[in-house]
């Protein structure tokens, strides 16, 4: 199927770790985004690549690192995880770049729990 | 009004009704809007958009109207099922700053939990 996947979709860790997420798009887009969406279900951007370039970067703490291998991959890695980081992270693609006229395309979220 | 715990907008039909979802956004420069639906455990799915020089665009059972005066955007949805409960997001395409095309980002709405009643 062609899709946004995450992996994993569960994650429970303790405070202090470090944890990645992994996503992947078979869309053929070339800009990937990542998202936080809080208890309240507001959604706000974090990051986000154009052709593995970072070309959005929210005022978001230096814990948090995204990798892009390539087009296809977006990866976030998150150190020493603290207790509002618990959120669902979410994964998305489009094609031509964070410009206007163009439909994100959103994975099904990674559910993290920090205890 | 407002559902307890999650603290959304919500709106409750019957079954077979239309739906009006509501949606005011934020700068008067942006020139597309997306609106989303997302269901419990799932991430958001496009449903329609809409750009600035436009003021309505109809898709299957849904149409969107945008009043750029007042910064108004609206879903309506015709026939209301059981399937269309979820929540509800409209999201602007903002400008971030004055260095031209790339520096665009999405903004997303506080979402309308919307309850369809059989």
């Amino acid at each position: 199927d062609t899709a946004v996947s995450q992996t994993p979709k569960y994650l429970v860790t303790q405070m202090g770790n470090d944890k990645s997420i992994k996503c992947e798009q078979n869309l053929g887009h070339d800009t990937m985004y990542w998202y936080k969406q809080d208890s309240k279900k507001f959604l706000k951007i974090m990051f986000s690549y154009n052709n593995k370039e970072l070309i959005i970067n929210e005022t978001v703490p230096n814990r948090f690192s995204p990798k892009s291998p390539d087009k296809a991959h977006l990866n976030l890695h998150i150190n020493s995880l603290e207790l509002g980081d618990s959120a669902v992270y979410f994964c998305a693609s489009s094609q031509g770049g964070p410009l206007p006229r163009k439909p994100q395309h959103f994975g099904d979220g990674t559910r993290l729990s920090i205890l | 009004g407002e559902s307890v715990g999650l603290h959304l907008p919500t709106l409750s039909v019957q079954e077979g009704d239309n739906s009006i979802i509501n949606c005011a956004y934020s700068n008067s420069a942006s020139d597309y809007f997306i609106w989303y639906k997302q269901e419990s455990g799932k991430g958001p799915q496009f449903i329609i958009d809409i750009r600035s020089n436009m003021d309505k665009r109809q898709g299957q059972r849904v149409t969107v109207l945008l009043n750029k005066t007042v910064k108004h955007l609206s879903l309506q949805i015709a026939a209301t099922q059981p399937g269309d409960s979820a929540v509800y997001f409209c999201a602007e395409n903002i400008r971030r700053g004055d260095s031209g095309g790339s520096n665009y980002k999405l903004t997303f709405g506080k979402g309308t939990l919307l309850t369809v009643n059989p």
